[in-house]
């Protein structure tokens, strides 16, 4: 079963523009993980938000996280062609030591 | 600082048939995940193990199994194949994954004719 629901399943802009992708869980979290896989490839860790942060950044990132919403948001600034990829949240289990991923959102980005 | 590392990168079997995934995680790393990502399922939780213990399973059937050695070095095999078990297979390591960041091998892509 999945924890993360991402919207929108896909995203089309041009380069130079934001992209904002949006995480929604189900249960209580520790922490929510944000991951970018290129096409076939392993995932790469993006960024790591904890249930008591509300909004964290790195680089062009911003994640944003509502624990009353149980929600989160992607934010990729100024986007490049390279930032093309498939982008998952991940939610820790409550029972531990499981990462939960969401079905992801497919980011193209058009140079 | 090696990453994660999957053998083999790529395999085609025929239904009924067994195989056996080979992952070595990041000098360090004692937690090793695996997970099955398809198309229409997403990434599906296989199992974790620490120290050569199973601490969670996903909900799979028990023809998925997996193992881990005391190296942190770990297997997953699947037994009589079927069609739908064609898919990107991940390893992943943490050094615990309660807390944190999982760093992800390149996957072993099976493929069941």
């Amino acid at each position: 079963s999945q924890q993360g629901e991402e919207d929108p399943q896909a995203l089309s802009i041009q380069e130079g523009e934001n992209a904002t992708m949006n995480c929604s869980y189900k249960t209580s979290i520790n922490n929510l993980q944000w991951y970018r896989q290129n096409s076939g490839r392993g995932l790469v860790h993006l960024i790591l938000i904890r249930s008591n942060e509300r909004e964290k950044h790195s680089g062009r990132l911003r994640v944003t996280l509502d624990t009353s919403k149980k929600s989160s948001s992607l934010l990729i600034t100024a986007s490049r062609a390279a930032d093309t990829a498939s982008y998952f949240c991940a939610t820790d289990d409550t029972g531990g030591f499981k990462t939960i991923f969401g079905a992801g959102t497919r980011l193209f980005v058009k140079a | 600082k090696a990453g994660v590392t999957q053998t083999p990168r790529y395999l085609i079997k025929t239904r009924g048939q067994q195989v056996t995934l080979s992952c070595s995680p990041i000098s360090g790393h004692r937690s090793v995940s695996w997970y099955q990502q398809t198309p229409g399922q997403g990434l599906q939780f296989l199992f974790e193990y620490f120290s050569e213990t199973q601490r969670n399973k996903g909900n799979f059937p028990g023809r998925f199994s997996g193992r881990q050695f005391s190296n942190s070095r770990s297997e997953m095999n699947v037994s009589t194949l079927e069609l739908g078990d064609s898919a990107l297979y991940l390893c992943a390591s943490s050094l615990e994954t309660k807390t944190g960041e999982l760093f992800f091998g390149e996957g072993s892509r099976l493929t069941v004719l």
